[in-house]
């Protein structure tokens, strides 16, 4: 089952912060965080695992928590480059696959 | 950087053809993956594969298709009697372990048009 992210859709100017959410029905081992851009592959950004860690990258951190099944990606004082489409990925404790939500996009303007 | 390397980057074929996608996962890794994006849509798991042979597949990944390693560094993806519905873009990912907490690389894809 799909992981949900809200929003859909978010329209920031440089240097203004966002947050995107990402929770599941179903119990999580871990959350991943991928950005892709226009016609590329997705990228890693960071993986969270249960027991409720937050991580930090530069400008980008998210938190996990494992009661809820939720995540959320931080973004602090964007930058163009942030544009893109963000996806989380879950998996659960005993399976391989990654389950991707369906994204959201992220517009960062000047 | 080592790096997923996928060829072609861009495939177009006729509806009921068979074609191979190829890649070279990262070469310490063990474990590999295929995923399908069909345009302006989510990426979507097909299989994963370790120790030559399939450790999980999705819903999708029916007989038409099929993955094999023909020798230590390709990983390819068949799809046998392409259909228009198969036009996707497919990402070939590897990881080092199968665990939750294994980050998985992606390649840059092949673009699959079925005319």
């Amino acid at each position: 089952q799909q992981p949900v992210q809200s929003p859909q859709a978010v329209i920031l100017r440089e240097g203004e912060d966002a947050v995107i959410n990402c929770s599941s029905s179903k119990a999580l081992y871990s959350v991943h965080w991928y950005r892709q851009k226009h016609g590329e592959a997705p990228v890693f950004l960071m993986i969270l695992l249960k027991g409720g860690e937050q991580k930090g990258h530069d400008k980008i951190s998210a938190s996990f928590n494992e009661k809820k099944q939720q995540s959320s990606l931080y973004l602090t004082a964007s930058q163009l480059s942030y544009s893109g489409t963000y996806f989380c990925g879950t998996r659960g404790g005993s399976n391989y696959k990654l389950t991707f939500g369906k994204g959201t996009l992220l517009t960062v303007n000047p | 950087e080592p790096e997923v390397t996928q060829t072609p980057s861009h495939q177009v074929t006729q509806m009921g053809q068979e074609v191979i996608l190829r890649c070279v996962p990262i070469s310490n890794h063990l474990y590999f993956y295929w995923y399908r994006q069909i345009l302006g849509q989510k990426v979507e798991f097909l299989v994963s594969f370790y120790n030559n042979e399939i450790s999980e597949k999705s819903e999708i990944f029916d007989d038409q298709f099929s993955v094999e390693r023909p020798d230590g560094s390709n990983f390819t993806l068949k799809i046998r009697s392409t259909k228009l519905e198969d036009s996707a873009m497919y990402f070939c990912a590897s990881s080092l372990r199968g665990a939750g907490d294994t980050e998985a690389f992606f390649g840059q894809g092949t673009r699959l048009t079925v005319v």
